[in-house]
């Protein structure tokens, strides 16, 4: 069985900050790891993945994300925040052995970019 | 990427009615869609997965007489809620794999509210 946490449902941040969200899994096969963003009323795009390649994804937007197995974490981070960074981002994790486009999400974080 | 279109984007409708979201890709073909219920400032849980040609596969405590669905062909599959209650509104979001990236692409998600 998989599970993603994500430890913080909101984070607030000055514009030019640091972006760290944080979300640790489980899973007992080797994981997919993805990244969305979803603004109000609309669906889901993808930031960036994980997918057993290189272990620091670089996504859109600028945001990144490293994959430590040691520590089952895949943390979201961008070096400065704008405004436009304001929405709410899900983890999620998929089983790279069957279906990987069924996803398990975390909970959510929303981000606030305060001026 | 492949693109997931789903329609309406929104939709009010009277208690004890039906409604069809429809949920097509547009540039691939799709055996296998997903279909996720998110309620208000929460992530998106798994409704079901929606096999071309065969039944679709319920999650655990998701009435399948209530939310029915149909993949009758390569790029379609239909979610319709059966006599509507406030309780089902929410925001359902379809997806997809295209068979070639490692991720899903979502659909723009439609907002059902039943009054």
């Amino acid at each position: 069985a998989q599970s993603v946490t994500q430890l913080g449902s909101h984070v607030s941040v000055s514009e030019g900050a640091l972006v760290l969200l944080r979300c640790n899994y489980s899973s007992s096969v080797p994981p997919y790891l993805f990244w969305y963003v979803q603004y109000p009323n609309q669906g889901l795009q993808l930031l960036l993945k994980y997918t057993s390649a290189a272990t620091l994804v670089k996504g859109i937007n600028g945001f990144e994300a490293e994959f430590k197995k040691s520590e089952t974490s895949f943390h979201l981070t961008k070096p400065s925040a704008h405004m436009s960074d304001a929405a709410e981002y899900f983890c999620a994790v998929s089983y790279s052995g069957g279906s990987n486009y069924k996803l398990t999400f975390g909970k959510g974080t929303l981000l606030t970019v305060n001026p | 990427g492949a693109v997931v279109s789903q329609h309406p984007s929104r939709v009010i409708c009277k208690s004890g009615t039906s409604v069809k979201i429809e949920c097509r890709s547009l540039d691939f073909q799709a055996t296998t869609m997903f279909w996720y219920r998110q309620f208000p400032k929460q992530s998106l849980m798994l409704m079901a997965t929606s096999n071309e040609g065969s039944k679709a596969t319920y999650e655990q405590g998701v009435e399948k007489d209530k939310f029915l669905i149909n993949h009758a062909s390569l790029t379609l599959s239909t979610l319709t809620v059966t006599s509507a209650h406030p309780e089902d509104s929410s925001f359902y979001i379809c997806s997809a794999g295209d068979g070639y990236n490692t991720e899903a692409f979502f659909g723009q998600g439609t907002r059902l509210t039943v009054v």
